[in-house]
């Protein structure tokens, strides 16, 4: 069974940074594109990142350009999101996805708020 | 980028009866494998989107044959033949053309 788990969400405040992952497993990682969405409490879903299936190739929303960096282990089967500077508009919760769109985790929310 | 535009933006309907849901982009999602990437997810309350029909017309494993997709180009459709209280939830459309994918605004679906 294909199973995403994020976590490391939390509440920080503005200018801070927080590092997610996404744990894989059921599905042989290395070989798939990842990408990160978020949804900001009551509103819709939004692309943040894409990372290709080596880590090579990495693209961003042009709202985290610059602050966001997408990044993948393909030993341990993780993919990561750091976070810099963020801002009380970065507030959503956020998943993981694969291509192919089939498997979304369950989130981990961030709250950024002083 | 390409715009996903839904209607209606909520539904109320009996239980049993049909519902439909459409998606516009504005752009075609028919890329040059012929296969046209336009995606349906329901995400029930507190959970994260689940895939209900993917490619426009392939019903994911799992799903129940009541819902089916249908469309091309640019108009797609929605539609669950007998909706059950287990639909609730807000559905959208994702495209998977292009970077940066895009979904729909969202259509909330509830029982009358």
């Amino acid at each position: 069974e294909v199973q995403l788990v994020e976590s490391g969400g939390g509440l920080v405040q503005p200018g801070g940074s927080l590092r997610l992952s996404c744990a894989a497993s059921g599905f042989t990682f290395s070989s798939y594109w990842m990408y990160w969405v978020r949804q900001a409490p009551g509103k819709g879903l939004v692309w943040v990142s894409r990372i290709n299936s080596d880590g090579s190739s990495t693209i961003y929303a042009d709202s985290v350009k610059g602050r966001f960096t997408i990044s993948r282990d393909n030993a341990k089967d993780t993919l990561f999101l750091q976070m810099n500077s963020l801002r009380p508009e970065d507030t959503a919760m956020y998943y993981c996805a694969r291509r192919g769109y089939d498997s979304w985790g369950q989130g981990t929310l961030v709250t950024v708020s002083s | 980028d390409i715009v996903m535009t839904q209607a209606p933006l909520s539904l109320s309907v009996t239980p049993g009866q049909p519902a439909s849901i459409s998606c516009k982009s504005s752009q075609s999602l028919l890329y040059s494998d012929g296969k046209t990437y336009l995606y349906w997810y329901l995400q029930k309350p507190g959970q994260s989107p689940q895939l209900l029909i993917y490619e426009v017309s392939n019903r994911f494993s799992g799903v129940p044959d009541r819902f089916s997709g249908s469309g091309s180009g640019t108009d797609f459709t929605l539609k669950i033949s007998r909706v059950e209280a287990e639909d609730v939830g807000v559905y959208y459309c994702m495209q998977g053309i292009q970077l940066p994918l895009t979904f729909g605004g969202g259509t909330k679906v509830e029982i009358k």
